[in-house]
């Protein structure tokens, strides 16, 4: 699996947009792009996966680039409850093994 | 649809005592299978996963064991716990041969080894 780097922590307030990057330099030609949330006492929550360009669903828009090398998970209008760790994976459609790296922990403020 | 059960949602051991965490899938067959664990304010750590009845790879050197006795169970196992088996554990599974790579989890057990 290529290795993910995430920024540690990020604080926003509410209804501003908020963009988490990942990092995946040696992502291969394969692999897709995966996002989960995870509140804390809670298993983690697929949010969106994307392979290239953008993807937009009801919670969240995915912007990949061309070269693939990194992804932004951007989060529209964002409320406390989206207070979480967000974690990027990278792996091959079907993978068998879900590693998760450190994630970053989004602090939304009143 | 496919749900996932996980049990117990808390548990409270002393050091030295066995553990037996159990994980159930409905819905779908032949799935990926995951044991997951997370230290207070840390990250998922992968312990083990199956890709099928009977086989298991093992992600983290330790005194725990998982077994995969049928196609949709995958059970945790310790026979001696210790202090730094404390934690939370997360079960989860995903389509084998599946586009979607979404990784279903469990509502997690609560591990405390005192």
């Amino acid at each position: 699996l290529a290795k993910t780097t995430q920024p540690i922590s990020m604080d926003s307030y509410e209804g501003q947009e908020v963009n988490i990057t990942c990092s995946h330099n040696n992502i291969a030609t394969n692999d897709y792009i995966t996002w989960y949330q995870q509140f804390p006492s809670q298993g983690p929550r697929f949010i969106i996966q994307g392979y290239k360009t953008k993807v937009t669903n009801e919670v969240a828009s995915l912007f990949i680039p061309a070269d693939r090398k990194s992804s932004t998970l951007s989060l529209p209008r964002v409320s406390l409850s989206d207070t979480a760790v967000y974690y990027c994976l990278v792996g091959e459609s079907g993978f068998q093994k879900l590693v998760f790296g450190t994630g970053t922990r989004l602090l939304v403020s009143p | 649809s496919q749900t996932i059960h996980q049990w117990p949602a808390t548990l409270v051991q002393p050091v030295g005592s066995p553990l037996s965490l159990e994980c159930t899938v409905e819905g779908t067959s032949n799935p990926n299978l995951y044991w997951y664990r997370q230290a207070a304010g840390r990250g998922l750590q992968l312990l083990f996963y199956s890709v099928g009845i009977g086989q298991i790879s093992s992600e983290v050197p330790q005194n725990l064991s998982a077994s995969r006795p049928q196609d949709r169970q995958f059970i945790l196992s310790s026979k001696k716990l210790l202090l730094s088996d404390s934690g939370f554990y997360l079960c989860a599974w995903s389509a084998l041969r599946d586009m979607n790579t979404e990784a279903f989890f469990g509502q997690g057990t609560r591990l405390t080894v005192v």
